[in-house]
């Protein structure tokens, strides 16, 4: 049983398209949130969502966009995918100020 | 505003041997203090953490770290290494305000044992 899932866990696209990461969590937590990993390896927030309200949003651009449908879903829209954008992003998950879980992460490359 | 700093980027070491991973941190506020492992191509999984309480925390595969208020450190360390031990480490911090609970994480540490 996987504790928190991303889908797809590979993405190669070219530069101008838009894409999105699926994450499902099945612990039955309220928070979840969005990581990206660059390629030396540093690791950001980028979103944190509780019971589906937006908590955080660290000033990432606005061609990013999170959708939480339930708690256990956050989704990660992404439009006209640019260079800079390939990373490996990692959702997490975690009962309200508590221990993060992560996902296995979704690396992405842009052409 | 809370900051990590990890103060190695990489640590050779031999099989058997001890090792200590170097994290500092900063915070104004009550530190919530994790580490955490990545093996290659795998996501984060949590070695241990501190809360509250002793200062000695023991956590997986043999790791322990000591939270030292007055030097602001949060080493990690482990008495005996294996090959299996080799990934990256991440110290971080509980981002802790009124706008969520976020991680900020250090720069990773490359942790390489070799027989």
């Amino acid at each position: 049983d996987t504790a928190v899932s991303q889908t797809p866990k590979y993405l190669v696209t070219q530069m101008g398209n838009d894409k999105s990461i699926k994450c499902e969590q099945n612990l039955g937590h309220d928070t979840m949130y969005w990581y990206k990993q660059d390629s030396k390896k540093f690791l950001k927030i980028m979103f944190s969502y509780n019971n589906k309200e937006l908590i955080i949003n660290e000033t990432v651009p606005n061609r990013f966009s999170p959708k939480s449908p339930d708690k256990a879903h956050l989704n990660l829209h992404i439009n006209s995918l640019e260079l800079g954008d390939s990373a490996v992003y990692f959702c997490a998950s975690s009962p309200f100020e508590d221990t993060q879980y992560f996902g296995p992460g979704t690396r992405l490359t842009v052409l | 505003a809370q900051s990590v700093t990890q103060l190695d980027s990489q640590v050779p070491v031999f099989e058997e041997a001890p090792v200590e991973l170097r994290c500092n941190y900063s915070s104004s506020v009550s530190v919530y203090l994790f580490w955490y492992v990545q093996y290659p191509n795998q996501g984060l999984q949590l070695l241990l953490k501190y809360l509250s309480g002793s200062t000695l925390v023991k956590g997986i595969n043999g790791f322990e770290a000591e939270f030292n208020k007055s030097q602001t450190s949060f080493h990690l360390r482990k008495p005996s290494v294996h090959i299996s031990d080799t990934a990256e480490y991440f110290c971080a911090v509980r981002m802790d305000n009124q706008a969520g609970t976020a991680l900020i994480f250090g720069k990773g540490t490359t942790l390489s044992v070799s027989s």
